[in-house]
Formats: C-alpha cells, structure tokens, sequence
C-alpha cells in the first residue's frame, strides 16, 4: 500500500470548519483514499472513501485533488465530540476479497476547543 | 444491530504466560481482522480471518495466532507472553468484499491487555 503523510496534529475552534490534510503523491490509479478516525478510549470508525470525485456524507466531505495526490476531509462544523486522531489509509479494491489489513500511519490528532 | 464484541476488556498477565482473546462480530459479518495498537508503533495489522480460514497475516512473530469459528465468532492467542506485548487489541468485523468493492470495517472497543 501507498504511503501517506499527515501533520502530526491541528487545533480547532468549536463550531467552525475543519480541513485536515493529506498527502499520497505515490498513489496507484486504483487506489481508494479511506478516512477513518479514533476517538478517545475507543476503537476506529470509518468516516469517508473516494476515488477521484469529491464525497459527501453525513459526517464529513472528502476533497481529492485533481491529480490525486493530496486530500483533505472537511468537517463543516467541528464539535468536541470531533477531537480524535485521523488516520488517511489508502486500499485498492482490486483486492477486494482482503480487506481487512488497513495499513494506518500516525494520522492528525485533532484537538478542539469550546 | 449490536456492534463488534470484544472479551474480556482488561487483562493483566505475567511474562511466559498465554492469552486468549475473544471478538464476536457484527451479525452477518463473516470476515475478522485482529490489530495490536501501542503507543511506539501505533496500530499494525495482525491478521484476517473469513470463513474460518486465515487469509492475511501482519509482521508478528509465530507466538500470535488466531483462529475463526464457523459462527464468524474469532480469537486469538498470544504464547509466551512479553512485556512488549502490552498493547491494546482490537478486533475489526466487515462485510465480504468483492473485487472493485471495499466495505467498512467496524470496529470493537478493544481488549487492554498488560503484561507484568
């Protein structure tokens, strides 16, 4: 699997808008861009994938750059519920009958404050 | 529906000891993926499991096993148990997946297992 990078952590204000950022620039065509977050004292929750268009779901919005080396998840209005650790995974679905072994890096500690 | 199960959660043990953990996953889920989480290395893959068979293995060494029963439920079993196994366990459940399909993988709250 392809390598990402991630600031180590970011601050935000309650009710305003996050971007944490991502970089892949080794990224293969196939590659799907999975975020997945970890709040405290519990085990990860699966947030958001893309492949190149834009995705919106009920949590958060996923931005991939034109040449899809980069990324950024968006959440519209941060909560402190928000504060946990991000980790940007990246999986090729070519493989789709292994799924299981999510390569995570150090991810973005997201701190949120009232 | 009730979320990925995880027993016991707390566990201490001595060195040379051995450790079985239990997962049950989500119903329906047939495929298991078991993680080591520590503060040095962070979360690394163990091993998956569908249909009762191993199908991918992480970098640990052979005293980590695992095994899945035929109701999807998994365990694993550390031997020979080190201060470095210290960590926190999680189990993950999905989904089969299908080539050119992903589907999430759910995650259980994890076993914290201390090793003195």
């Amino acid at each position: 699997d392809a390598k990402t990078t991630q600031p180590n952590s970011m601050e935000s204000n309650e009710e305003e808008p996050v971007h944490l950022p991502c970089n892949h620039s080794t990224i293969s065509g196939t590659d799907y861009i999975h975020w997945y977050r970890q709040l405290p004292s519990q085990g990860p929750e699966y947030v958001i994938h893309g492949l190149t268009s834009n995705v919106n779901n009920r949590m958060a919005s996923l931005a991939i750059a034109e040449d899809r080396k980069s990324s950024t998840l968006i959440l519209h209005r941060a909560t402190l519920r928000d504060a946990a650790v991000y980790y940007c995974i990246l999986r090729d679905p070519r493989y789709g009958g292994s799924q299981g072994n999510l390569i995570f890096g150090k991810g973005t500690k997201l701190s949120v404050k009232p | 529906k009730a979320g990925v199960t995880q027993t016991p959660r707390y566990l201490i043990k001595t060195r040379g000891q051995q450790v079985t953990l239990s997962c049950s996953p989500i119903s329906g889920h047939r495929s298991v993926s078991w993680y080591q989480q520590t503060p040095g290395q962070g979360l690394q893959f163990l091993f998956e499991y569908f249909s009762e068979t191993q199908r991918n293995k992480g970098n640990f060494p052979g005293r980590f096993s695992g095994r899945q029963f035929s109701n999807s439920r998994s365990e694993m079993n550390v031997s020979t148990l080190e201060l470095g196994d210290s960590a926190l366990y999680l189990c993950a459940s999905s989904l089969p997946g299908t080539s050119g399909n992903y589907n999430e993988q759910f995650f259980g709250p994890g076993t914290r297992l201390t090793v003195l």
